[in-house]
């Protein structure tokens, strides 16, 4: 089956890094997704990694993958006040559906 | 702009009613994804069209349906509607590549509210 759990919420100070952390069950996912969905505003896909790699880099972000232990996290490094959005882990999984986790909030401090 | 158009964006319905959605994907996207996303239960996938074909289903209720028409956009209708169902649906919509990463484009959503 499929299942994606997130936590809820996460507080930074401006300039910190953030993780968001992200666990799913289903070993057949060959992509796993960050989207970021920010007030009043659909998902825009903020990175991705296949699931035959352990990390990947884009500017501030990071994925690390752990495909044993099917985790999954998002760095961001620097956080900035507009990173405050909730951020959504997804799996690929047969037929192109898409399962989300219950989102996090992630709130920027200045 | 993602490219994916929805509308309306707010709808304000009463209970027992019914109400159709609708999504224009990007151009040259084949596959078109219904989501709703409430506060209790998230971001919940409802189903999918490819190329004016059912594709996959997901937790979407018998009194919901939808359709890929063939200028591939996409229509998802709710009837005898309840204040459960009050929600912010949301359209995606992709170029299907099994080979490759299939990116899903997500429309503004459309906010109903059931009173």
């Amino acid at each position: 089956g499929e299942d994606v759990e997130q936590s809820l919420f996460l507080s930074v100070r401006e300039g910190d890094s953030s993780v968001i952390n992200c666990t799913y069950t289903d070993s057949s996912s060959t992509y796993l997704y960050w989207y970021k969905q920010e007030p009043g505003a659909g998902l825009q896909l903020l990175t991705y990694i296949f699931s035959n790699m352990d990390m990947k880099q884009d500017q501030r972000l990071t994925v690390l993958l752990n495909k044993k232990d099917k985790h999954l996290s998002l760095r961001i490094a620097d956080t900035q006040t507009g990173d405050s959005a909730i951020y959504f882990c997804a799996e690929r999984a047969a037929g192109n559906k898409l399962t989300f986790g219950g989102g996090t909030r992630v709130l920027v401090k200045p | 702009d993602s490219g994916v158009t929805q509308t309306p964006k707010h709808l304000i319905t009463a209970t027992g009613q019914r109400v159709t959605l609708r999504c224009s994907p990007r151009s040259g996207d084949l596959s078109v994804y219904w989501y709703q996303q409430s506060l209790d239960q998230g971001l919940q996938f409802l189903i999918q069209y490819y190329n004016g074909e059912e594709r996959a289903k997901g937790n979407i209720l018998e009194r919901f349906s939808a359709q890929q028409f063939p200028d591939l956009h996409s229509e998802l209708n709710l009837s005898s509607l309840e204040l459960g169902d009050s929600a912010l649906y949301f359209c995606a919509s992709s170029v299907e590549d099994p080979g490759g990463v299939t990116e899903a484009f997500f429309g503004q959503g459309t906010r109903l509210t059931v009173v």
